[in-house]
């Protein structure tokens, strides 16, 4: 069974245009996160959720809406889509909390984004 | 904020060589963790090797081990009896652990393996 599942793995569109990225995990981790990578491969956070809370949001244009319905899942929806949008996107998972973690991430297969 | 720094964008080695990837970082913490993952063409993220720096013993997993200099930040990644399906992206990172959630990566290092 996968652990993270991203769907889907590919996504072209056309500009302006409004699109979803679905994540699930089932390692029954506490914690969700959303990676960006660009064209030059460097990868940065963009949102992290808690137990379905918000915990981090690094400076990510407020087109960009992540909804968490449940522990399991962190979907990606996108508004307005712009060029600049494109890249591959990573859901990846963690457990937090907890003795003896160190935090390590799974991560999905990515999905990648290229809009025209 | 805390900074991975991975000054080797590319290197290459012969297929059954040791090869050693770079790592410096950044932070005022004393607790944390640092990880390797590797990146192959098909985009898969996967877990390398991992280090918490509380521990001195330096982090091995079969070929590939680490050389942890907590003192002067430095991670280093050494791949030995190098294998073709060791060609990829390996990017180095970081995480403070405890409520901090995310990882700061590297801008990684494109290996290449010579047959």
């Amino acid at each position: 069974d996968t652990a993270v599942s991203q769907t889907p793995k590919y996504l072209v569109t056309q500009m302006g245009n409004d699109k979803s990225i679905k994540c699930e995990q089932n390692l029954g981790h506490d914690t969700m996160y959303w990676y960006k990578q660009d064209s030059k491969k460097f990868l940065k956070i963009m949102f992290s959720y808690n137990n379905k809370e918000l915990i981090i949001n690094e400076t990510v244009p407020n087109r960009f809406s992540p909804k968490s319905p449940d522990k399991a899942h962190l979907n990606l929806h996108i508004n307005s889509l712009e060029l600049g949008d494109s890249a591959v996107y990573f859901c990846a998972s963690s457990q937090v909390f907890g003795r003896g973690l160190y935090n390590e991430q799974f991560f999905g297969p990515g999905t990648r984004l290229t809009v025209l | 904020a805390q900074t991975v720094t991975q000054s080797q964008p590319e290197m290459s080695v012969q297929e059954a060589e040791t090869v050693t990837l770079s790592c410096t970082y950044d932070t005022s913490e004393s607790d944390y963790y640092l990880f390797w993952y590797k990146q192959p063409p098909s985009r898969q993220m996967i877990l390398v090797i991992r280090q918490e720096a509380y521990k001195q013993q330096n982090a091995t997993e079969n070929r590939f081990s680490v050389n942890f200099q907590k003192a002067a930040k430095s991670f280093s990644l050494k791949i030995s009896d190098s294998q073709l399906g060791d060609a990829a992206m390996y990017f180095c990172a970081y995480n403070s652990g405890g409520s901090n959630y995310k990882l700061t990566f590297g801008k990684g290092t494109l290996l290449t393996v010579n047959p």
